[in-house]
C-alpha cells in the first residue's frame, strides 16, 4: 500500500532534550512538508522540501530542523530552542509543489 | 497574505440531512483549493481538489464548488450519516506561493 508513515505516534520530551520525528513516504513524491497543529488553530507550516537535499523554512521554523537526504524520508528534529513544542505534528507529501497533498497519521509530542 | 475562514466552527445535524460547509478566502489568485477531513487524533484525509479553472468537483456524496471571484468554496455532503462526523478543513494554494493556507475547520456532528 502506498502512503505516508510517521513514528512514533506519541512522544514525550523532557526539558532541554532534542527529539526527532520520523516521516517516510513510498508514493515517489518529490515534495514533502511538516506542519504543526494546535487546538483551535489552522495548520502552520514548519519546513518544506521540494527535492532531495533542498528545504525551505515555513512560517514557524524557529526551534526546528530538518534534513532531506533521501527522497522518501523527511525527519523533523524539535530542538531545546523550541520553547512550546507540545502539539500535534503532521507530515505531508505531494508529487510536485502545487499538487494535491497527502498526510500521514501524525505524531503527538508532549513536553514533560 | 491569504486568509482562509470557515464558518461556522461547529455544526450539528440529524442523520439524513444535507450538509453545507463554507470556506472563504481573501485573495482570488489561487492555484487550487483542497478539502480535507480529520477525525479526532488522526491525520488529514484528502477529499477533493479543485483546480482554479474548475467550478466544481464531485466524489460520491461529496460535491465541492469554487467561485474564485467571490473568494468562496462550498462543500456539500448529501444524506449525512453518523460516520460523516469529523472536522472538515479547507486549504487554499495561492498561485504565487508554495504554501497552503488552511482554515481552522468546521467540526460536524451527525446525530443518529
Amino acid at each position: 500500500d502506498g502512503g505516508i508513515t510517521q513514528s512514533p505516534k506519541y512522544l514525550f520530551r523532557k526539558e532541554g532534550q532534542n527529539v526527532t520525528l520520523s516521516c517516510e513516504q513510498n508514493l515517489n513524491h518529490d515534495a514533502m512538508y511538516w506542519y504543526r497543529q494546535d487546538p483551535g488553530q489552522g495548520l502552520r507550516l514548519i519546513y518544506y522540501s521540494q527535492i532531495v537535499n533542498d528545504f525551505q523554512k515555513g512560517d514557524i521554523a524557529e526551534g526546528y530542523s530538518v534534513s532531506r537526504e533521501k527522497k522518501e524520508s523527511f525527519p523533523l528534529t524539535v530542538t531545546s530552542a523550541q520553547k512550546n513544542p507540545t502539539a500535534f505534528y503532521l507530515c505531508a507529501s505531494s508529487s510536485y509543489t502545487f499538487n494535491e497533498q497527502f498526510f500521514g497519521p501524525g505524531t503527538r509530542l508532549t513536553v514533560l | 497574505k491569504q486568509e482562509v475562514t470557515q464558518i461556522p466552527a461547529a455544526l450539528s445535524v440529524p442523520e439524513g440531512e444535507n450538509l453545507v460547509l463554507n470556506c472563504s478566502f481573501t485573495d482570488s489568485a489561487i492555484y487550487n483549493l483542497q478539502w480535507f477531513r480529520q477525525d479526532p487524533g488522526k491525520g488529514l484525509t484528502s477529499l477533493l481538489l479543485i483546480q482554479s479553472s474548475q467550478r466544481e468537483q464531485t466524489s460520491g456524496r461529496l460535491n465541492a464548488s469554487l467561485d474564485k471571484s467571490s473568494g468562496r468554496s462550498t462543500l456539500y455532503i448529501a444524506a449525512s450519516q453518523p460516520g460523516d462526523s469529523a472536522t472538515y478543513l479547507c486549504a487554499v494554494h495561492p498561485s504565487n506561493d508554495y504554501k497552503l493556507s488552511f482554515g481552522a475547520g468546521t467540526t460536524v456532528t451527525v446525530r443518529a
